[in-house]
C-alpha cells in the first residue's frame, strides 16, 4: 500500500488566498483526521471523519477552515481566506476502526 | 479528559548509550498509549503502542515501553541508541477503543552524539 497520499508537499501563498490540501487515505480505512503541526501549539487534531462523515469539528480553528470528505477515497481542508497565523505543517492520517493512526508526510504551508 | 506530558523537550545521548524519552498520561480510564517518531520532513511513524494487554510493550527498531499504572507512565526505552535513532518522538493517549481522539505530547527531540 501506498500509505497516506498528501498533495501538495509545499505550499507558498499570499494572505487572502485560498488554499486546498489534499488526502486520499490508505484504501479500505474508515477513519479519516486532519492534525496541524506548529512549534507554539504541537499537533493539534483539528477535525476527523468516519465513513465520509465529519465526526468532530471542535478543533477546527474558525470559519476560514472547512473540511470534506466527498467518498471514501479523498478528502481536502480548504483555508479562505489564507492568513500567515496559518503557516504550518498540515498532516492527513487515516485508520480502520479507530485503531493505529498512519500519517501522511504532510504539507508544509507557509501564508506570506 | 486524556492529556500526556513529555519531561525534557530535548534529550542527548552517546551512540551506544541507553535511551530514555519520558511520558506520563493523565485519563480519567484506562487508556491506550503510543509513541510516535517522526524522522525530518516526513509524518509520524508509529514506534509501539499498549492496549491494555501486557504492560511491557516492544516495537520497532528496538524500542520497547513499559505501562505503569500506579506512576501513570508510559516511558520509551532503548538499551543502545544508534545514530539513526535522531528525530522527534510523541507520545499520544486515547481513550480505549480506539484512536479517534488522540492526544499528542509536546515531543522529545532526540539528537545521538558520535
Amino acid at each position: 500500500d501506498a500509505g497516506v497520499i498528501q498533495s501538495p508537499r509545499h505550499e507558498v501563498t499570499e494572505m487572502g488566498q485560498e488554499v486546498t490540501l489534499r488526502c486520499k487515505p490508505i484504501s479500505g480505512h474508515d477513519y479519516l483526521f486532519w492534525y496541524r503541526q506548529t512549534m507554539m501549539r504541537g499537533l493539534e487534531l483539528l477535525i476527523y471523519f468516519n465513513n465520509n462523515v465529519p465526526i468532530d469539528d471542535s478543533g477546527m480553528p474558525e470559519d476560514r477552515f472547512s473540511a470534506k470528505m466527498p467518498n471514501a477515497s479523498f478528502s481536502t481542508l480548504k483555508i479562505q481566506p489564507s492568513e500567515p497565523r496559518d503557516s504550518a505543517v498540515y498532516f492527513c492520517a487515516s485508520s480502520l476502526w479507530g485503531q493505529v493512526v498512519f500519517f501522511g508526510s504532510g504539507t508544509q504551508l507557509s501564508v506570506l | 479528559a486524556q492529556s500526556v506530558t513529555q519531561l525534557g523537550s530535548h534529550v542527548s545521548v552517546s551512540e551506544g548509550a541507553l535511551v530514555l524519552l519520558r511520558c506520563n498520561y493523565s485519563s480519567s480510564v484506562p487508556p491506550y498509549l503510543f509513541w510516535y517518531v517522526q524522522y525530518p520532513n516526513q509524518g509520524l511513524q508509529l514506534l509501539l503502542k499498549y492496549t491494555s494487554a501486557a504492560t511491557l510493550v516492544k516495537g520497532i527498531n528496538g524500542f520497547e515501553a513499559e505501562f505503569k499504572k500506579s506512576e501513570t507512565s508510559f516511558h520509551l526505552t532503548k538499551p543502545s541508541a544508534h545514530m539513526s535513532d535522531a528525530a522527534e518522538y510523541f507520545c499520544a493517549v486515547s481513550p480505549p477503543g480506539g484512536a479517534n481522539n488522540l492526544f499528542f505530547g509536546t515531543g522529545t527531540r532526540l539528537t545521538v552524539i558520535p
